[in-house]
């Protein structure tokens, strides 16, 4: 079956301007998450969602980040007034429920310029 | 709070065994997860391993765990140039909410 997709694939911004990333997870799976991933480095969570619900947004950075899940399948990142240190690999992950395997998308590549 | 190491380089030769090192924190931790990552893509699952369990095999793979020293290890047999990758060690956190991931291992494989 589908995977989980991550759309765009690469987004390249103006230092200041607003972005959306779009996640669509794997069809059935109630859990979704947001990672953001750094040259270089491991992947960093962002926020959880279970179900239209952010059951978990411990990792966001600031309150210029922002995801919503209105439907309980697709989800967006919303990042305002993007500064170049948000430039990153930004990944989606889905699981079936709470603590299940997470299978992740092919990323959305972020550069701020 | 939870963290994960690993060592960052390993460099083999085509048909040798890669050994993949990792040291976790969380020792309430359920499961602990294998990752694959290849230039600009996302993560692949390779492999999971529960948490009452010492060893698992699967094909190529094999997953060691040490849970009182918590060690976790990777063995690949046989290693092709195709191996070549990062690959991400990962527990979950105490709420099972998000993974926690150390800085990944860059495997190269030469021939």
């Amino acid at each position: 079956g589908a995977g989980v997709s991550q759309t765009p694939s690469n987004k390249v911004t103006e230092k200041g301007k607003y972005v959306e990333l779009r996640c669509d997870p794997i069809s059935g799976h109630t859990a979704l998450y947001w990672y953001r991933q750094s040259l270089g480095q491991g992947p960093e969570f962002l926020i959880y969602f279970q179900g239209t619900g952010a059951a978990d947004d411990s990792g966001l950075p600031n309150d210029r980040f922002f995801a919503v899940r209105p439907e309980g399948s697709v989800s967006t990142l919303k990042i305002q007034r993007t500064e170049r240190g948000d430039s990153a690999m930004y990944l989606c992950a889905s699981s079936p429920g709470l603590a299940d395997t997470q299978y992740f998308g092919p990323g959305t590549r972020l550069t701020v310029l | 709070g939870e963290d994960v190491e690993q060592s960052l380089f390993l460099s083999v030769r085509e048909g040798d065994s890669s050994v993949i090192n990792c040291t976790y924190t969380d020792s309430s931790s359920t499961y602990l997860y294998w990752y694959k990552q290849e230039p600009g893509a996302g993560l692949q699952l390779l492999t999971y391993i529960f948490s009452n369990m010492d060893m698992k095999q699967d094909q190529r793979l094999t997953v060691l765990l040490n849970k009182k020293d918590k060690h976790l290890s990777l063995r690949i047999a046989d290693t092709q140039t195709g191996d070549s990758a990062i690959y991400f060690c990962a527990e979950a956190n105490q709420a099972g909410t998000a993974l926690i991931f150390g800085k990944g291992t860059t495997l190269s494989v030469s021939s």
